[in-house]
């Protein structure tokens, strides 16, 4: 079964910085693009990062996030440093820039 | 940026009774490969996103064939032949077509 399992979400204080992880089973990341999209409370859906052949950024995170994989773990990664309190928001993982799987999402509080 | 704009944004519906969802964009989505990347995704109470539909009209795997879509261009709809309760969510399109990659505000379908 392709799933995706995401974690590393927290509650953090503005500026800290934060590793979400994305383990994938049942396909291999290596043969995929895959995506971070969030959801801040009570909003709608919000493209951060793609990587694929090149790798891509909303522009409000550029600079401060970085998203990168580890083929041996078969493991999606965002890096987020600078975070402000407008980051906070449920961060999922997707496979493919057309987002066809999804994983249930880790949730990232930036507050004092 | 591609913007995205459904309506409507909330939308009753009697059981059994069918549903529509138009989402418009601001660009052609049409890629140069000749696809038309316009994708839907369902967001159930309490879950995660899943995808409907894409590009434009074709179903994923498993779901039910009372969801359909349409359209070319810059104008789409997303409609449900006969509504369920398990159809209740928020519903949101997104163009696959330029980066950044843009969802529309979501539209919520409830029972009447």
């Amino acid at each position: 079964e392709v799933q995706l399992l995401e974690s590393g979400g927290d509650l953090v204080q503005p500026g800290g910085s934060l590793r979400l992880s994305c383990a994938a089973s049942g396909f291999t990341v290596s043969n995929y693009a895959m995506s971070w999209v969030r959801q801040a409370p009570g909003k709608g859906l919000e493209w951060v990062s793609t990587s694929g052949t090149n790798t891509y950024y909303t522009d409000s995170v550029k600079g401060r996030f970085t998203l990168s994989r580890d083929n041996s773990k078969n493991t999606l990664y965002l890096q987020m440093s600078g975070l402000r309190a407008e980051d906070t928001a449920v961060y999922y993982c997707a496979r493919s820039s057309a987002m066809d799987v999804w994983g249930q999402g880790t949730t990232v509080t930036v507050s004092s | 940026d591609v913007v995205m704009t459904q309506s409507p944004l909330s939308l009753p519906v009697t059981l059994g009774q069918p549903a529509s969802i138009s989402c418009t964009s601001s660009q052609s989505l049409v890629y140069s490969d000749g696809n038309t990347y316009l994708h839907w995704f369902q967001q159930r109470p309490g879950q995660s996103p899943r995808r409907l539909i894409y590009k434009v009209s074709n179903r994923d795997s498993g779901v039910p064939d009372r969801f359909s879509g349409s359209g070319s261009g810059t104008d789409f709809t997303l409609k449900i032949s006969r509504v369920e309760a398990e159809d209740v969510g928020v519903y949101y399109c997104m163009q696959g077509a330029h980066w950044p990659r843009t969802f529309g505000q979501g539209t919520r379908v409830e029972i009447k």
